[in-house]
């Protein structure tokens, strides 16, 4: 089935403890991108990537860092979360060059830093 | 003016009913728009995409773009218990390279009564 794995669903952590969401898609696809979806502010870009070792700043990067190593895993670090990063987050990934380009969405990560 | 304009919401109709959701932009450069829906703790899923103006129909909804004021609109008929979910719409200016970033109205939740 094709899917986009995020890990965890669920985090409650404490200011200023590194951690690292987890990304995985078995599409084979090029592009992949990290949201953040906040109430009244929708969904925003963090991060995002067209290929392996290719990465660049979406329009929150603030905090947060990536990295793409592999095609198909794109991991996103909080290296000292602080509460203004509790939101709702999402990866998601696309095939690039093609006409149709559904985002292909994980279940979301809920963080709460305390 | 932000880039992506969409009804706060929420709404609430009766099943049967005709259901017009709506998103307005000031990025003269998008030509790809799209709609996404969200189910409860769900990643938003791609329900509808055009390319251009124009109107699309697929089983029960319609998107329809018109570049020439700016605005987007899907509309579902015959509305059911399951269409119950927030409502994304998305936009981008390329389909391809850094261009091809979807940046999406707030959603609005629709709920529809039995």
């Amino acid at each position: 089935e094709a899917q986009v794995t995020q890990n965890p669903r669920y985090l409650i952590t404490v200011t200023g403890k590194k951690l690292t969401v987890t990304c995985s898609q078995n599409m084979n696809h090029e592009y992949m991108s990290w949201y953040r979806q906040d109430p009244g502010l929708g969904l925003r870009q963090i991060y995002y990537s067209m290929n392996v070792e290719v990465t660049d700043k979406g329009d929150v990067p603030e905090g947060y860092k990536v990295s793409r190593k592999e095609k198909r895993n794109f991991p996103l670090i909080l290296e000292s979360p602080s509460p203004n990063q509790t939101s709702l987050y999402f990866c998601a990934s696309s095939f690039l060059g093609s006409s149709n380009q559904p985002q292909h969405f994980g279940d979301g990560t809920r963080l709460s830093i305390l | 003016q932000k880039e992506v304009e969409q009804d706060p919401g929420p709404l609430s109709v009766p099943e049967g009913a005709i259901v017009s959701l709506n998103c307005t932009y000031s990025n003269s450069a998008f030509q790809y728009f799209m709609w996404y829906r969200q189910y409860s703790r769900k990643g938003p899923e791609l329900l509808m995409y055009t390319y251009s103006s124009g109107n699309k129909e697929d089983g029960r909804f319609t998107a329809q773009v018109d570049k020439s004021s700016k605005y987007i609109s899907l509309f579902i008929r015959d509305s059911q218990p399951s269409d119950s979910a927030t409502y994304l719409c998305a936009m981008s200016a390329s389909y391809t390279g850094a261009n091809s970033k979807l940046t999406f109205g707030k959603g609005i939740t629709l709920s529809v009564r039995p």
